[in-house]
């Protein structure tokens, strides 16, 4: 199984920081990296695919980047609906795996 | 818009079957664009995929993928005349115990897109 590292698992930030969330897979997995966000009580919205793609109505200040192994979600600049935990899940082969996420908080 | 509801019983005993269902609106479960995935939540715990199956309108049903780690315990079925798909998990223990989701998996973007809120199964006697 492809192994995923989340650091941190949780950050203290301020409302305008920019904050920065990595990604390590235990194996090649190219640009096969997808990002979510997950608040409580609601379900996990996509936010990035194939590593650097933004998805449709997600606001420009989350940006995605790597491939191979080492990858990076970044936050520009935090909003207050950006308080949530972020996962990253490789979908390079079976069993899709998913990184233990970064809980992103005051 | 495509969206997808978890439900079942919120409780199983251990060594029982734990069953649920997803209904899937705004889109027909037949369409060949997506599978039709399980992704689960132990308490305090990360993301786990639990499989998922593509329904090709075969006489079959289609494929599925399951996680090795629920050892064959696990199965994922569609039915088209409600719409819905289906998780059953025999042999069910404390350790199954989790906010289980669903979720569509685009063929063409490939990830998981959108989800369910989730249905918390715990396993007690």
């Amino acid at each position: 199984d492809i192994q995923m590292t989340q650091s941190p698992s949780s950050a203290s930030a301020y409302v305008g920081d920019r904050v920065t969330i990595s990604c390590r897979a235990s194996q090649d997995i190219r640009s096969w990296l997808l990002w979510y966000q997950h608040k409580p009580g609601k379900a996990p919205d996509l936010l990035i695919s194939s590593a650097s793609r933004l998805q449709n109505g997600v606001p420009s200040r989350f940006s995605g980047s790597g491939y191979g192994t080492d990858f990076t979600l970044t936050i520009s600049s935090l909003q207050p609906e950006d308080f949530a935990t972020y996962y990253c899940q490789q979908a390079s082969s079976f069993p899709l795996t998913f990184g233990g996420g970064t809980k992103v908080e005051i | 818009q495509l969206q997808l509801q978890e439900s079942g019983p919120g409780l199983a005993k251990p060594s029982e079957t734990l069953s649920l269902t997803c209904t899937v609106s705004g889109d027909s479960i037949s369409s060949t664009s997506y599978s039709w995935g399980w992704i689960r939540q132990p308490p305090g715990k990360g993301l786990e995929w639990i499989g998922d199956m593509y329904y090709d309108g075969t006489t079959n049903g289609g494929s599925t993928n399951y996680n090795p780690s629920l050892k064959g315990r696990v199965a994922i079925s569609v039915d088209t005349s409600k719409n819905h798909f289906s998780l059953r998990l025999s042999s069910v223990t404390a350790a199954d115990t989790a906010l289980y989701y669903c979720a569509t998996w685009s063929r063409s973007i490939g990830s998981f897109d959108p989800w369910g809120r989730g249905a918390l199964v715990s396993v007690s006697s």
